[in-house]
C-alpha cells in the first residue's frame, strides 16, 4: 500500500512563513501534488513536483526529494484567507491505471491575526 | 469554461435505499476519478475512468458500489442498499489524458455530501 504522512494541524500568524511537510512511501511514484481545500469546498490545485528541487509560484513554493520520500509546501506572507486544509497527494502509475492520486489526511492550517 | 459539476450537492437517504450521484467533467477531459472523503480521513480513491472504460475499480469498497461513464463525459456513481458507513462526501475529478506520464492536474467538483440515516 501507500503511506503518506503530514501533520494534522498547524497554526501561524498573519505575515509569517509556514512549512508543511509530507513524507511518503510508494511504488510507481510519478509526481507529488499539493492541493488546498477550504471547509465545505472542493480541493484546488496548488503545485506539483516530479523532479527533485524547488518549484516557486508566487507566495507558494513546493520542494521534493525523491530519494528521501519527502516534500514540503512553503507559504510566505501568510494571509487570513490561507486558513484551510492542505493536502499532499502522490501520483502512482501502475499498469493501466494512470494519474491515480493517494492523499494524506491533510494539514489544517489556521492563520491568526 | 465551466468546471466540474456534481449533483446533488446534498443527499440524505434512509439505510437500505439506493442512491445515484452524478458528475459532469470538464469538456475534453478523458480521465475521470471518483474519491470519497470521510470525516477526519484523507481522500480515498474509488474508481478511475479513461474514456468510458474503467481500468481500475480497485477502490470500490464493496459490490454495492458501481459506476459508469457514457459518451466519454457524464459519470454516475451508484450505491445500492446504503449503509451508515457510506456517509461521506463523494468527490469527482477530471483531467486531460495522463497517458505517457503527462502531468495534468485534476480538477475537482464541489462534491456530494451523502448522509445515510
Amino acid at each position: 500500500g501507500q503511506n503518506i504522512d503530514q501533520p494534522t494541524e498547524m497554526t501561524a500568524t498573519e505575515g509569517a512563513i509556514v512549512q508543511i511537510n509530507c513524507t511518503y512511501q510508494t511504488s510507481g511514484f510519478n509526481g507529488l501534488f499539493w492541493y488546498q481545500q477550504h471547509a465545505g469546498e472542493a480541493p484546488t490545485f496548488l503545485s506539483y513536483n516530479v523532479l527533485d528541487g524547488l518549484e516557486e509560484k508566487g507566495r507558494f513554493s513546493s520542494f521534493l526529494s525523491r530519494s528521501k520520500g519527502y516534500s514540503y509546501l512553503l507559504l510566505k506572507e501568510l494571509q487570513m484567507k490561507d486558513s484551510a486544509s492542505y493536502l499532499c497527494a502522490v501520483r502512482v502509475d501502475r499498469g493501466s491505471t494512470l494519474g491515480r492520486l493517494y492523499f494524506g489526511r491533510g494539514t489544517q492550517l489556521t492563520v491568526w491575526p | 469554461g465551466a468546471g466540474v459539476s456534481q449533483s446533488p450537492s446534498n443527499k440524505v437517504t434512509e439505510k437500505g435505499k439506493d442512491v445515484e450521484l452524478r458528475c459532469d467533467p470538464i469538456s475534453g477531459h478523458t480521465a475521470l476519478y471518483w474519491y470519497r472523503q470521510s470525516l477526519g480521513q484523507g481522500l480515498e480513491f474509488l474508481i478511475y475512468f479513461q474514456g468510458n472504460s474503467a481500468p481500475d475499480k480497485s477502490g470500490l469498497p464493496s459490490d454495492r458500489f458501481s459506476a459508469e461513464r457514457t459518451g466519454g463525459s457524464v459519470s454516475t456513481l451508484t450505491i445500492q442498499r446504503t449503509q451508515q458507513e457510506d456517509s461521506a462526501v463523494y468527490l469527482c475529478a477530471s483531467s486531460l489524458d495522463p497517458i505517457g506520464g503527462a502531468q495534468y492536474e485534476q480538477y475537482f467538483g464541489p462534491g456530494t455530501r451523502l448522509t445515510v440515516t
